[in-house]
């Protein structure tokens, strides 16, 4: 049973414009959450995480926002570049005991010139 | 610094031959982690380790071995690959466990017939 999940396939999106891509999560253990980027014939790159003592969490043109009510988590990059076109995965995990990450299905991102 | 790289890249295997993946961090990562993906499904972790001369399962170990005899590299072995196996494989280190920035390596294709 998926853990962590992402519902959109895909996104597309005009340059300059704003991308949102969202993650859904069911275990409510989990309090650290990541986002990971990846290239086609690359493995993932870490983009920015957040902890569930935070609500957002912003490193240049990529936010993370956190509902922990709702179990929802999404990025926003801002302004959106054709670089940034990928496939972009949510991944949680639980600080007390576990070692491992859940990831979710990935969102593939088009970022139209 | 090359990071995480894994040994082979492609791979074509007929049922029930063996094999061993390999993986090699130069980041001096305690953790280290065997993941698989497949269409639809994200990213899966199949074995991990904790430090040198560990070894733990993950989401979905049956049909592999690992081994963590030294602490820069982790091997991955399939005994009797299946066409289930087909995937395309990742290892990922980090210096800290579920919370920490997990490396990737590029990935290892592997298709069994």
């Amino acid at each position: 049973d998926q853990q962590v999940k992402q519902n959109s396939p895909s996104l597309s999106v005009q340059e300059g414009r704003i991308s949102i891509l969202n993650c859904d999560y069911t275990n409510s253990m989990f309090d650290y959450f990541l986002w990971y980027k990846k290239y086609p014939a690359e493995g993932p790159t870490f983009l920015i995480s957040i902890s569930s003592i935070k609500d957002k969490n912003e490193d240049g043109r990529f936010t993370v926002f956190l509902n922990k009510s709702a179990k929802h988590l999404s990025l926003h990059i801002v302004p959106s570049q054709p670089g940034d076109s990928a496939v972009y995965f949510c991944a949680a995990s639980a600080k007390t005991g576990a070692n491992n990450l859940f990831f979710g299905t990935g969102t593939r991102l088009t970022v139209i010139p | 610094n090359a990071g995480v790289t894994q040994t082979p890249k492609f791979r074509v295997l007929k049922t029930g031959q063996s094999m061993t993946l390999l993986c090699a961090q130069d980041m001096n990562h305690e953790y280290m982690y065997w993941y698989r993906q497949d269409p639809g499904m994200g990213l899966r972790l199949i074995h991990y380790s904790v430090g040198e001369g560990t070894t733990a399962k993950g989401e979905v170990p049956d049909g592999y071995n690992v081994s963590r005899l030294k602490k820069q590299n982790f091997l991955l072995g399939l005994e009797s690959a299946a066409p289930s196996q087909t995937s395309v494989y990742f290892c990922a280190s980090s210096l800290q466990g579920g919370i920490g920035e997990q490396f990737f390596g590029p990935g290892t294709r592997l298709t069994v017939l």
